[in-house]
């Protein structure tokens, strides 16, 4: 069974531009969650989706948005980037209905670099 | 901030030795769990616990909860050289989850 995946693996984008990243859950994962990690601020969950509706959410500025689609696949995007968004974003997928009570199963990230 | 703190931030160990780190966190939690990471397999669910356990095992690995004290522990025994990594908590609420800065662990062949 393959794994999270996301894509795409690296990014690089400019102060203000906005930037789209995907992650595939594992097959018959409905859970999708996702996280921040920087060196400053270490590990910060962002959002988290089940069957299309956003389940939890993180404290981050509406900036960051995301979505979850009907075979399960998720997008998170965020507009209006600031050097402060260079971090490794993660995603995550669950079986059960919450990565708060469930395993969850990581992708291998994005880097997103903003110059 | 509501994130939890580790103990020690980083703890090298010859191989063989027992590691122990530990997790102390600021509010009420539904559960508390460890996550590994290391840079070839990415951030891995180790364990969870919930509010009302007090101790959980998973092959080496040993985790205690003591709510009152809102503080967790992580113990792996018998470490190995894979066992190097750095190694999180993550509690859950009722709507968030907060991670811990972290204990990077080094296990020395």
């Amino acid at each position: 069974k393959a794994g999270v995946t996301q894509t795409p693996r690296y990014l690089i984008k400019t102060r203000g531009q906005q930037v789209t990243l995907s992650c595939s859950p594992i097959s018959g994962h409905r859970s999708v969650s996702w996280y921040q990690q920087t060196p400053g601020q270490g590990l910060q969950f962002l959002f988290e989706y089940f069957s299309e509706t956003q389940r939890n959410k993180g404290n981050f500025p509406g900036r960051f948005s995301g979505r979850q689609f009907s075979n399960s696949r998720s997008e998170m995007n965020v507009s209006t980037l600031e050097l402060g968004d260079s971090a490794l974003y993660l995603c995550a997928s669950s079986l059960g209905a919450t990565a708060f009570n469930t395993e969850a199963f990581f992708g291998q990230g994005t880097r997103l670099t903003v110059v | 901030s509501q994130q939890g703190e580790e103990d020690p931030q980083a703890l090298s160990i010859q191989e063989g030795e027992n590691a122990t780190m530990n997790c102390s966190y600021k509010t009420s939690i539904n559960n508390l769990q460890w996550y590994r990471q290391n840079s070839g397999r990415g951030l891995v669910h180790l364990i969870l616990i919930r509010s009302n356990e007090r101790e959980k095992h998973s092959g080496r690995l040993r985790v205690t909860l003591d709510t009152s004290k809102k503080s967790s522990s992580l113990l792996i025994t018998a470490s190995r050289a894979a066992d190097t990594a750095s190694y999180f908590c993550a509690t859950a609420g009722a709507n968030n989850l907060f991670f811990g800065t972290g204990t990077r662990l080094t296990v020395i062949p």
